[in-house]
């Protein structure tokens, strides 16, 4: 089966940082994916890991643990324009697929 | 930009309708994919194609199908529609399969109201 788990919703303050976690336990693992989501648009690339280990890209950094199923997502600096839904994905290889299931998503509230 | 183009971007049609959605891949990308996403709700698989080819099937109705043509834009047809189906379809595509950590890039969108 397929199961992915993100809090639903976080508050964090303009200049801080926020962690925000993601547990899978999934029948594959090519990877983990992070997408930014402002509402009604489209999903955009943020980060992806399939090593153990902390990636970093400017202010957003993600961390994997594949014998945790464990992932988190770091925003440094926070800025009002972070305020967005974040969602964590695993891409499946079962079969001949490279499919992102998909999280349901955590919603960011960046306040001044 | 994506580099993913999808059309129409609004459509309100009433129950019982059929629609058809389109979507071109990025430039080069041979894998298309179909999301739905509803209010408050995530990211739901639909359906994968790889070069023309059905290659992963989701939580897709017997009431939607999908194909991908030879010159690789896609479509999805979506039939005897209910209000239930009223949501967000996004159409993603990537490079190829096997390929580790290559990305899915998605689309805008298209936004479908069902009254």
């Amino acid at each position: 089966g397929q199961n992915i788990d993100q809090p639903t919703e976080m508050t964090a303050t303009e200049g801080a940082i926020v962690q925000i976690n993601c547990t899978y336990q999934t029948s594959g693992f090519n990877g983990l994916f992070w997408y930014q989501q402002h509402a009604g648009e489209a999903p955009t690339f943020l980060s992806y890991n399939v090593l153990d280990g902390l990636e970093e890209k400017g202010r957003f950094s993600s961390f994997l643990s594949r014998s945790k199923g464990y992932s988190y997502l770091l925003l440094k600096e926070l800025q009002m324009k972070d305020s967005a839904s974040y969602l964590c994905a695993v891409r499946d290889q079962g079969g001949a697929t490279n499919k992102l299931i998909f999280g349901t998503g955590t919603l960011l509230a960046v306040q001044p | 930009d994506s580099g993913v183009t999808q059309t129409p971007k609004h459509l309100i049609t009433a129950t019982g309708q059929r629609v058809t959605l389109r979507c071109s891949p990025r430039s080069g990308d041979l894998s298309v994919y179909w999301y739905q996403q509803s209010l408050d709700q995530g990211l739901q698989f639909l359906i994968q194609y790889y070069n023309g080819e059905e290659r992963a099937k989701g939580n897709i109705l017997e009431r939607f199908s999908a194909q991908q043509f030879p010159d690789l834009h896609s479509e999805l047809n979506l039939s005897s529609l209910e209000l239930g189906d009223s949501a967000l379809y996004f159409c993603a595509s990537s490079v190829d399969i096997g390929v580790s950590g290559n990305t899915i890039y998605f689309g805008e969108g298209s936004w479908l109201t069902v009254v």
